[in-house]
């Protein structure tokens, strides 16, 4: 069955830490990876993606993730956040079959204290 | 990319009553989705809408519940029929401009609560 697992729920790190959100996915054939982003009071937006080359994508404010085939995840990471960066974040992945519906993560709520 | 506006933004309505919520885009676009998000919870996908044919449901949601139309290549409604307090729940419109797998965008959802 397709799915998509986020192991962290809830993150709280001090300004500054280094971050870290995985994401594994189970997904027949060839794979389109997301990262979303919803800040408090603002709509889904995408932070990054992977579609093909590269496995390291960089994406908006400093964000990066890898795709590691092997291991079938997909981790976000950023070297220092920001108070900014509170928000609640969501792997998604799509691909050629299943109709091309997008299945996401349950999300992870990420809060920064300043 | 596109820019997806939604009506109504939020409503609170009574059990029995059904909702239309509208979805614009401001691009035309191939496919468009409508999700249900519970407080604290993922999206969860309702249907998918594409235009000149019939919305493709998920399993657990059926048309008589959550009628789709998509006229055209920028526009979709969802209708919730016949509410209860279990349909209360933030609903989400998206699109996709490409013709397969491709990025979403997402518009602000509607808020609903149903007494």
């Amino acid at each position: 069955a397709q799915s998509v697992s986020q192991h962290n729920h809830h993150v709280i790190l001090s300004e500054a830490a280094s971050l870290e959100l995985g994401c594994n996915y189970s997904y027949g054939g060839t794979v389109n990876l997301f990262w979303y982003v919803q800040y408090p009071g603002q709509h889904l937006q995408l932070l990054l993606k992977y579609f093909s080359g590269d496995p390291l994508v960089k994406g908006i404010k400093g964000f990066e993730a890898e795709f590691i085939k092997s291991k079938f995840s997909f981790n976000l990471r950023k070297p220092s956040v920001q108070w900014s960066d509170t928000a609640e974040y969501f792997c998604a992945v799509n691909g050629n079959t299943g109709g091309f519906k997008t299945i996401f993560g349950a999300g992870t709520r990420l809060f920064v204290k300043a | 990319s596109a820019v997806i506006s939604q009506k109504p933004s939020r409503d609170i309505c009574q059990r029995g009553t059904s909702l239309t919520i509208q979805c614009q885009v401001d691009s035309q676009v191939t496919m468009m989705f409508w999700y249900r998000q519970q407080p604290g919870q993922s999206l969860t996908l309702i249907a998918t809408a594409n235009q000149g044919s019939e919305a493709t449901y998920e399993s657990g949601f059926v048309i008589d519940k959550f009628p789709i139309s998509r006229p055209n290549l920028t526009f979709s409604t969802l209708t919730v029929s016949n509410m209860s307090p279990e349909d209360s729940s933030i609903y989400l419109c998206s699109a996709s401009p490409g013709q397969g797998a491709d990025t979403q965008y997402f518009g602000p959802g509607t808020r609903l609560t149903v007494l």
